[in-house]
């Protein structure tokens, strides 16, 4: 099946550094989000991506679809002590109605 | 707007009991999503629902498992006979009437089961 697969797992960084994550398929994807998750919360969608090569930004977020269609990756600018959290990639296929997603990157942000 | 609800939002029930959870969208959005995530795992989806049709169902939805939406509105989910191996969040999550490939789905709270 479609698989995803999201780096690093963690990481582990100083209040006020830049983070970068991505995200690759085996397989093309017309969709992809990126979405954030607290414990014992349901995820939330910070970024979605619908066209090949798009770059968009959320505040310091900034997401791009990558041209292959095969990949995106996620950048927080200046991260600060509530960007901590779980954030995970998701494609959507086009042919079906599910969401696939990544195993998700464990963010810590040190004061 | 009140997002996506769920409830129960925590659960625990014995081995063998039947539990039944509750999915309310955003109002308007025809299309509703099933999910569970376990620990350290992204969410994996169970099923799919466009108004009261069900046109998904992944393979992961035994058949101990048998979800809802008869008015096109709110949804549930039931778990027959519970298996320890069922204790995960459950994660519904609705999306707007697709006019383009635009698919943006969001997600409720959760509920979280637990299995003794």
């Amino acid at each position: 099946g479609q698989q995803l697969n999201q780096s690093p797992q963690s990481m582990f960084i100083q209040e006020g550094e830049d983070v970068s994550m991505n995200c690759t398929s085996s397989s093309i994807f017309n969709t992809w989000l990126w979405y954030k998750q607290d414990p014992g919360e349901g995820p939330v969608l910070l970024i979605a991506l619908y066209k090949a090569g798009e770059l968009t930004s959320n505040g310091r977020l900034t997401a791009q679809f990558g041209i292959t269609r095969k990949d995106s990756f996620l950048n927080i600018s200046a991260s600060i002590p509530s960007d901590v959290g779980i954030y995970f990639c998701a494609g959507h296929p086009g042919s079906q109605g599910n969401l696939i997603f990544g195993k998700g990157t464990k963010l810590s942000v040190k004061p | 707007d009140t997002g996506v609800s769920q409830d129960p939002r925590h659960k625990i029930t014995k081995r063998g009991q039947n539990v039944t959870f509750r999915c309310d969208p955003i109002s308007e959005h025809n299309r509703l999503y099933w999910y569970r995530q376990t620990l350290g795992q992204g969410p994996e989806f169970l099923t799919y629902f466009q108004n009261e049709a069900q046109l998904e169902k992944s393979r992961l939805l035994s058949d101990r498992f048998s979800a809802e939406r008869p008015k096109g509105s709110f949804s549930t989910l039931e778990i027959q006979r519970t298996e320890q191996g069922d204790s995960a969040m459950y994660l519904c999550a609705s999306s707007p009437p697709r006019r383009t490939l635009n698919t943006e789905a969001f997600f409720g709270q959760g509920t979280r089961l637990t299995v003794v």
